[in-house]
């Protein structure tokens, strides 16, 4: 059964406190994605990468940065948090290769922060 | 730009109706289209990839169709259970390899 786990289920963070998100996966795959899922605004894209040491600026990179040291891993970083990073974040994979495509998701990172 | 949407945002049936959910998309140049299911805090789960070449694929009581020409993908529940409650999300993956998500239909199954 495909896996992709996300080490926090729940965080509580201060103001200016480095956060760090965890996501392994067990697919051997090479893509992986960071997402965050507001009310109202849908998902939208931090950062992704298309294999290990790369890494590419998604559509809201600002505050955030990325890790992708083994293949399996890829770490979303917040090096100061703020209170408008609240918000529930999403990390998923998929295999390299657009033709196939099926995209996993973890079950998700709820990080308040105050 | 692509741009997806799901109407409605929400949508309660009674138990035991079929029903069906939409997802269209404003460019047809697509690699495939998937659905999702999310539960109220929770990750997202696949259900359902559809290729390009593909017009419909089939899970159990779901089956998803594809009409690229009309920009549209219907997401059909067979039987609905109250288990089957949830926010239903497409996502269309483009030619340039980037990924849209609608925002989703939330879906109550009433018992």
């Amino acid at each position: 059964d495909v896996k992709v786990t996300q080490s926090s289920r729940y965080l509580v963070k201060r103001t200016g406190e480095k956060v760090f998100l965890e996501c392994v996966q067990d697919m051997d795959h090479e893509n992986m994605f960071w997402y965050r899922q507001d009310p109202g605004l849908g998902l939208r894209l931090i950062y992704f990468s298309y294999d290990v040491k790369m890494k590419e600026k998604g559509d809201i990179p600002e505050g955030y940065s990325v890790s992708r040291e083994k293949k399996e891993r890829f770490s979303l970083i917040l090096e100061s948090a703020s209170t408008n990073q609240t918000s529930m974040y999403l990390c998923a994979s998929r295999t390299g290769g657009v033709s196939t495509g099926e995209l996993f998701f973890g079950e998700g990172s709820r990080l308040t922060v105050l | 730009k692509q741009e997806v949407t799901q109407i409605p945002a929400a949508l309660s049936v009674p138990e035991g109706e079929n029903l069906v959910l939409n997802c269209s998309f404003t460019d047809s140049a697509i690699y495939n289209l998937q659905w999702f299911r999310q539960d109220p805090g929770k990750g997202l789960t696949s259900l359902l990839l559809i290729q390009s070449s593909q017009r419909e694929q089939t899970s159990g009581r779901l089956n998803a169709s594809l009409d690229k020409s009309s920009g549209r993908s219907t997401l059909y529940i067979a039987a609905s259970q109250p288990g089957d409650s949830a926010t239903y999300l497409c996502a269309v993956m483009n030619r340039d390899d980037k990924i849209i998500f609608g925002k989703g239909t939330r879906l109550h199954i009433l018992p």
